[in-house]
């Protein structure tokens, strides 16, 4: 079955440092990507997706993400954390007009 | 433009009733997708809408139900409640005609079943 994984569940940083998390799927053929993100109290919302075309995607606030096609991965990147990107972060990917899938999910916490 | 609008926000329920969730899409959109959250399970998949028709579903059991009016309001069902349905019930809706999976979400429904 398609599925997404996220290996880190909860990753605890200090404000400036550099940002990595993990996102695998397991579809082969053409794939859209897509990280959402949930700040406390509040609803889920787009941050960056893939469709197709250059695999370094830029998002809001800074984020970025590198489609890996080789790595069957979609990490999601920031060079420097604030504390207000304090959320959890859902990696997700979808296959034509299949279902989205999300990932179990990282709680970020960012200590000032 | 106003946002996805789920209804109840809050409600608490005991084993063996029913419920039921109503979700409004953003004005133009006619794919309505329920999911349910919880800390354990993260984001399940219960099932999609397009034009009154379920185009996909999840693996949950037949207790759960949805619909979608011709308006594109979206309404799901959970029949004989057990303790495990205790979750949010997140709404999303999407403009697309093909699920290219850029989904606008609600703040959810939070069911308690006691």
């Amino acid at each position: 079955a398609q599925s997404v994984s996220q290996h880190n569940h909860h990753v605890i940083l200090s404000e400036a440092a550099s940002l990595e998390l993990g996102c695998n799927y397991s579809y082969g053929g053409t794939v859209n990507l897509f990280w959402y993100v949930q700040y406390p109290g509040q609803h889920l919302q787009l941050l960056l997706k893939y469709f197709s075309g250059d695999p370094l995607v830029k998002g809001i606030k800074g984020f970025e993400a590198e489609f890996i096609k080789s790595k069957f991965s979609f990490n999601l990147r920031k060079p420097s954390v604030q504390w207000s990107d304090t959320a959890e972060y859902f990696c997700a990917g979808v296959q034509g007009a299949q279902k989205l899938v999300f990932g179990q999910g990282t709680r970020l916490t960012i200590n000032p | 433009k106003a946002g996805v609008t789920q209804t109840p926000r809050y409600l608490i329920k005991t084993r063996g009733q029913q419920v039921t969730l109503s979700c409004s899409p953003i004005s133009g959109h006619r794919s309505v997708s329920w999911y349910q959250q919880t800390p354990g399970q993260g984001l399940q998949f219960l099932f999609e809408y397009f034009s009154e028709t379920q185009r996909n579903k999840g693996n949950f059991p037949g207790r759960f139900s949805g619909r979608q009016f011709s308006n594109s309001r979206s309404e799901m069902n959970v029949s004989t409640l057990e303790l495990g349905d205790s979750a949010l019930y997140l709404c999303a809706s999407s403009l697309d005609t093909l699920n290219t999976g850029e989904l606008f979400f609600g703040e959810g429904s939070r069911l308690t079943v006691l």
